[in-house]
């Protein structure tokens, strides 16, 4: 069975200061892994994706995440943190095996201080 | 293109009785998903339907909930009948192929009084 772990339930960081928010996962050898952003009362936007190319992704507004097989991991990472970046992150891994099964983490909640 | 169109938006119903919710998928996406998401979780996977077949209803409680794609396109998820634990928001989304990720409706906010 797949699972995701979000090691983070709330991560707080300053305006302009790095944003780190950490992702495992247990899957299948050939899983696809995806980052979505939930801002308030809003839907669910794809951030970034990994499907087997290149290990480190670059997304939209500057996030990137890097797939790290050998530590099962996959963590977004922003350079400087903006206001706006302030929302919900769910990680989410899919079995390319299983019919494109797919498992969500429990979210991070971005905070970001000015 | 257009995207994952969802209706009603928000829903209020007493315990017992039941409603139903709509989702149009971005046409050409042949996958279509209606997840359940609690407040302070995750979305969690309800049904997954390739087509008008599904493909894993595994987590779907078959005694209350139930799902349909006629013809392959719109689908209807129907909760008959509520309870209260099941307050939440309904996400359909929907994909050419899993591994292109999906794209979400905006939800219907369930609440179940």
């Amino acid at each position: 069975a797949q699972s995701v772990t979000q090691l983070d339930s709330h991560v707080s960081v300053s305006e302009g200061t790095p944003v780190l928010l950490r992702c495992n996962y247990s899957s299948s050898y050939s899983p696809s892994l995806f980052w979505y952003v939930q801002h308030p009362n809003k839907g669910l936007q794809l951030l970034l994706k990994y499907t087997s190319a290149a290990t480190l992704v670059k997304g939209i507004n500057g996030f990137e995440a890097e797939f790290k097989k050998s530590e099962t991991s996959f963590h977004l990472t922003k350079p400087s943190a903006h206001m706006s970046d302030a929302a919900e992150y769910f990680c989410v891994v899919i079995d390319n095996t299983n019919a494109g099964k797919s498992t969500f983490g429990d979210g991070t909640t971005l905070t970001v201080k000015p | 293109e257009a995207g994952v169109a969802q209706s009603p938006r928000y829903k209020i119903i007493e315990k017992r009785q039941s409603v139903a919710f709509w989702c149009n998928p971005i046409s050409g996406h042949a996958t279509l998903y209606w997840y359940q998401q609690i407040l302070g979780q995750g979305p969690k996977l309800l049904i997954q339907f390739q087509n008008n077949g599904v493909v894993d209803d595994s987590q779907l409680p078959k005694d209350r909930f139930s799902a349909e794609r006629l013809k392959g396109v719109d689908s209807t998820l129907k909760i008959q009948p509520a309870k209260l634990e099941d307050s939440a928001v309904y996400l359909c989304a929907s994909s050419f192929e899993g591994a292109a990720g999906y794209t979400f409706g905006s939800g219907t906010r369930l609440t179940v009084v």
